[in-house]
């Protein structure tokens, strides 16, 4: 089936530095991919879409100048969180549809996340 | 803003026995998902149910919809230890994005 790996899994990273997630959908190829963020016991919020070749589109209240999408490629996505605050850390997730079935009714395939933990 | 809300937001249950959570939205949807995680790991999908289907099967999951009422009930059978998670309900409103409930905790006690 699908499989989108994410990595890292884990990283901590002190207040000020930023730091990169990636994103492979490893058996398929995604011209979209999303970003969620979920923070512990809560749901997932999306984040922003990913587009390959263009602009990520950010949902309403997330700075797009602070989590940096860059979609260089159909499988893969990175989101840097830039000068990183306690604040942000959290639970990052990352999700793609496998673009063979098309995007209406196929499920989307996540990676396993990354905590992270800005000290 | 969620679109989705799970009732129960959490439910404990002896192994062997049913589990259902249910999920209502706001809006009209093209279709609904519901997705399992495991705590600490990503999403599985479970099961797509379009807006004009009423019930779909499978293996010990049934999940039903009501577009009138605006929600969906995901109904787990003969539970067993292994279901422990989180159950995610997420509306596909304009094919392309997901967006998801705010989650029952399910625990299964063996």
């Amino acid at each position: 089936g699908a499989v989108v790996s994410q990595h890292p899994s884990r990283v901590i990273c002190k207040s000020g530095t930023s730091v990169k997630i990636e994103c492979r959908s490893l058996d398929f190829q995604a011209t979209t991919m999303f970003w969620y963020r979920q923070f512990p016991k809560k749901s997932l919020m999306l984040m922003a879409t990913s587009n390959e070749g263009s602009k990520a589109t950010y949902e309403q209240g997330v700075e797009k100048d602070k989590f940096l999408i860059n979609h260089a490629s159909l499988t893969l996505s990175t989101l840097t969180v830039t000068s990183a605050h306690p604040e942000d850390s959290s639970f990052y997730i990352c999700s793609a549809r496998d673009l063979a079935r098309g995007t209406g009714v196929s499920p989307l395939h996540f990676g396993n996340g990354t905590r992270l933990t800005v000290t | 803003s969620q679109q989705g809300e799970e009732d129960p937001q959490a439910l404990s249950i002896q192994e062997g026995e049913n589990a259902t959570m249910n999920c209502s939205y706001k809006t009209s949807i093209n279709n609904l998902q519901w997705y399992r995680q495991n705590s600490g790991r990503g999403l599985v999908h479970l099961i797509l149910i379009r807006s004009n289907e009423r019930e779909k099967h499978s293996g010990r999951l049934r999940v039903t919809l009501d577009t009138s009422k605006k929600s969906s009930s995901l109904l787990i059978t003969a539970s067993r230890a292994a279901d422990t998670a989180s159950y995610f309900c997420a509306t596909d409103i304009a094919g392309n994005k997901l967006t998801f409930g705010g989650g029952t905790r399910v625990l299964v006690k063996p």
